[in-house]
């Protein structure tokens, strides 16, 4: 069974705080993204990675950065957390190449900041 | 500009009545393809259906199809028999090749299907 696996449900954060986001895939995908959810705004796409080390910024990259050191892990790091920054976070995966290659997805991290 | 365009933001639908979930989308790659999921309340996205640029036919996954009409850049979502479990938030996403095939979703329609 194909799996996106975020580390974590639900979190709450002090603002200031320095918070990382993990998602982990085995499906040796080479594509992982980070969305970042919102009522009446749908999925935005924060960062992107198309291979181990490198990353490209989405719609919405300010406040936010990522890693990529080993290709099955992609992590979303809140440099310095605020309260607009309060929302639900969808980690996906998928092949770079290929006709049918749907997007997989993690359960979500529903982050608060307060 | 928005690659995704959803402009539904809630539907209602009477059970076992077929319903249209709109979607339009912007792009200059000649390869690409659209996608259908599914976000029920538990929050999991759950794929329904894929369009690929160069299909000649219309997409068909059981109750679910894809109603491509390529000229208009459309890729409307036809659910027949509306069950009550389909009651969920839909989203719209584009794959485009040439950029190394990255998703992008539009802002969802609520379906709600009345018993």
């Amino acid at each position: 069974d194909v799996k996106v696996t975020q580390s974590s449900r639900y979190l709450v954060k002090r603002t200031g705080e320095k918070v990382f986001l993990e998602c982990v895939q085995d499906m040796d995908h080479e594509n992982m993204f980070w969305y970042r959810q919102d009522p009446g705004l749908g999925l935005r796409l924060i960062y992107f990675s198309y291979d181990v080390k490198m990353k490209e910024k989405g719609d919405i990259p300010e406040g936010y950065s990522v890693s990529r050191e080993k290709k099955e892990r992609f992590s979303l790091i809140l440099e310095s957390a605020s309260t607009n920054q309060t929302s639900m976070y969808l980690c996906a995966s998928s092949l770079r190449q290929g006709r049918n290659t749907e997007a997989f997805f993690g359960q979500g991290t529903r982050l608060t900041v307060v | 500009a928005q690659k995704i365009t959803q402009t539904q933001p809630g539907m209602f639908v009477q059970e076992k009545e077929a319903v249209t979930l709109d979607c339009t989308y912007d792009t200059s790659d000649p390869s690409y393809g659209l996608f259908w999921y599914k976000q029920p309340s538990s929050g999991e996205m759950i794929f329904l259906i894929y369009q690929g640029s160069y299909d000649q036919q219309n997409a068909t996954e059981g109750r679910y199809s894809l109603n491509f009409q390529k000229a208009r850049k459309s890729a409307n979502l036809v659910i027949s028999a509306s069950q009550l479990g389909d009651s969920a938030m839909y989203f719209c996403a584009m794959r485009e090749q040439y950029n190394f095939n990255k998703f992008y979703f539009g802002s969802g329609t609520k379906l709600n299907v009345k018993p």
